[in-house]
């Protein structure tokens, strides 16, 4: 039974296009994070919601918006993808804050062409 | 400024060898929590311990142990008599009052290779 789970698991695009990535978490959580891991295994946070609300906002382009529909989901929307966008996304969630253990899903891979 | 160092970038070991990753952290906070956070191949993070700032014992679990010094601003990881399962890169992360405790900083990551 997977408790962080994101789909697609690859996602491979030309530049310009659109897409989505989608996370849900069956722990009953109420904080979601989205990371991204660059080429060289570089982990940062983008995002961080609580109870669906955005707490952090890590200084990410506006093409990038985040939706917490519920506490179990938070999916992540890209506009006009760029080639600086590929990389590795993480979804991850956590019992109140980042002071827990954060539980991360298996990852997206991201390549824009 | 809330920063984790892991300086080294790479480590090679021979199986059933000892090692040691290093992680330095800084933050102006008196309440913060450290993790380490494994990597394997296969690409998932797993989370491996937690300390907060107020707990400065020392932890064992298995092959891997964890020694926490404030003084020296260091929490760094020991596997002992490694495995190549052990093979994979390791994250230290910190989690501090200041950001609210949302937000995690990850270190650069060490790279363990472990050869048979």
């Amino acid at each position: 039974d997977t408790a962080v789970s994101q789909t697609p698991k690859y996602l491979v695009t030309q530049m310009g296009n659109d897409k989505s990535i989608k996370c849900e978490q069956n722990l009953g959580h109420d904080t979601m994070y989205w990371y991204k891991q660059d080429s060289k295994k570089f982990l940062k946070i983008m995002f961080s919601y609580n109870n669906k609300e955005l707490i952090i906002n890590e200084t990410v382009p506006n093409r990038f918006s985040p939706k917490s529909p519920d506490k179990a989901h938070l999916n992540l929307h890209i506009n006009s993808l760029e080639l600086g966008d590929s990389a590795v996304y993480f979804c991850a969630s956590s019992q109140a804050s980042s002071y827990n253990e954060q539980f991360f899903g298996p990852g997206t891979r991201l390549t824009v062409l | 400024a809330q920063k984790v160092t892991q300086a080294q970038t790479e480590i090679s070991v021979v199986e059933k060898e000892d090692v040691t990753l290093d992680c330095v952290y800084e933050t102006r906070d008196t309440t913060y929590y450290l993790f380490w956070y494994k990597q394997p191949p296969s690409g998932e993070l797993v989370f491996l311990i937690r300390r907060n700032s107020f707990d400065e014992q020392n932890e064992i679990s298995g092959r891997y142990s964890w020694n926490f010094q404030k003084s020296t601003s260091s929490f760094n990881f020991t596997i002992t008599a490694s495995q190549v399962v052990d093979s994979a890169v390791y994250f230290c992360a910190l989690s501090d009052y200041r950001t609210g405790g949302f937000k995690t900083i990850f270190g650069a990551g060490t790279r363990l290779f472990v050869k048979a």
